[in-house]
């Protein structure tokens, strides 16, 4: 049972990142999918999370910018940012919800790093 | 959105004593639907995604040692780590999942003194 990102890299300010998270060794049509990033150096920051049923949750800080998507039949969760700042550079990571634990997380990603430099 | 605080930012403690982290919700995070606290707790160790330790404010995750432990209620919760071993160095974040709109503490640095 595993997360994998992949998507990342160097990014222009003011460009577009697309990240993807596809999972292994379950169905992820059956799970809510977050993302968390984590600056370097900083904390953890909630960011996004797409339910089963497809409705969408953002932070403050990535609505208006950020849009996440899904596509069960590839078994992938998708993560889209506009206009990126050098704010937006961190380690980006897909993580699983579990409900019969009322929907922390246990399944995460190793993470994706992204850059925001000209 | 509810916001988590967590104390200390960090910690040093000698092997083989305890550690005391510490997180506070600006509110409740019980549901009394199923009498549980949305609190969890997560180890981070350096180039390695978090690692869940403890859900619902007290619960242990399979396979994490009983050194490690959750207390609390209302809006302050406990992360309790005794009998202090080297490889419990690393960063430790309280996280509240009572809403879609899920938020970390800050996080506390726990190192050997």
């Amino acid at each position: 049972v595993q997360l994998v990102e992949s998507g990342g890299g160097f990014v222009q300010p003011g460009g577009t990142l697309r990240l993807s998270c596809a999972a292994s060794g379950f169905s992820i049509s059956a799970y809510d999918i977050h993302w968390v990033r984590q600056g370097i150096g900083k904390g953890l920051e909630w960011v996004s999370a797409i339910g089963e049923g497809g409705d969408t949750y953002y932070s403050d800080s990535a609505r208006g910018r950020f849009t996440i998507s899904r596509e069960n039949v590839k078994g992938s969760v998708w993560l889209q940012a506009n206009s990126v700042t050098v704010d937006d550079t961190a380690v980006y990571y897909c993580a699983r919800v579990i409900a019969p634990k009322g929907g922390v997380f246990d399944v995460w990603g190793q993470g994706i790093m992204v850059t925001v430099s000209s | 959105d509810i916001v988590v605080t967590q104390s200390p930012d960090s910690l040093a403690v000698s092997l083989g004593e305890t550690a005391t982290i510490n997180c506070k919700s600006s509110q409740s995070v019980f549901k009394s639907r199923n009498g549980q606290h949305y609190i969890a707790w997560y180890q981070q160790k350096p180039r390695q995604p978090p690692k869940l330790l403890v859900y619902w404010a007290y619960n242990r995750e399979s396979g994490v040692p009983d050194r490690f432990s959750g207390s609390g209620s209302g809006t302050d919760f406990t992360l309790t780590i005794t009998n202090l071993q080297a490889e419990d160095v690393a960063v430790y974040y309280c996280l509240q999942y009572l809403t879609y709109t899920r938020t970390f503490g800050q996080g506390t640095r726990l190192e050997i003194k």
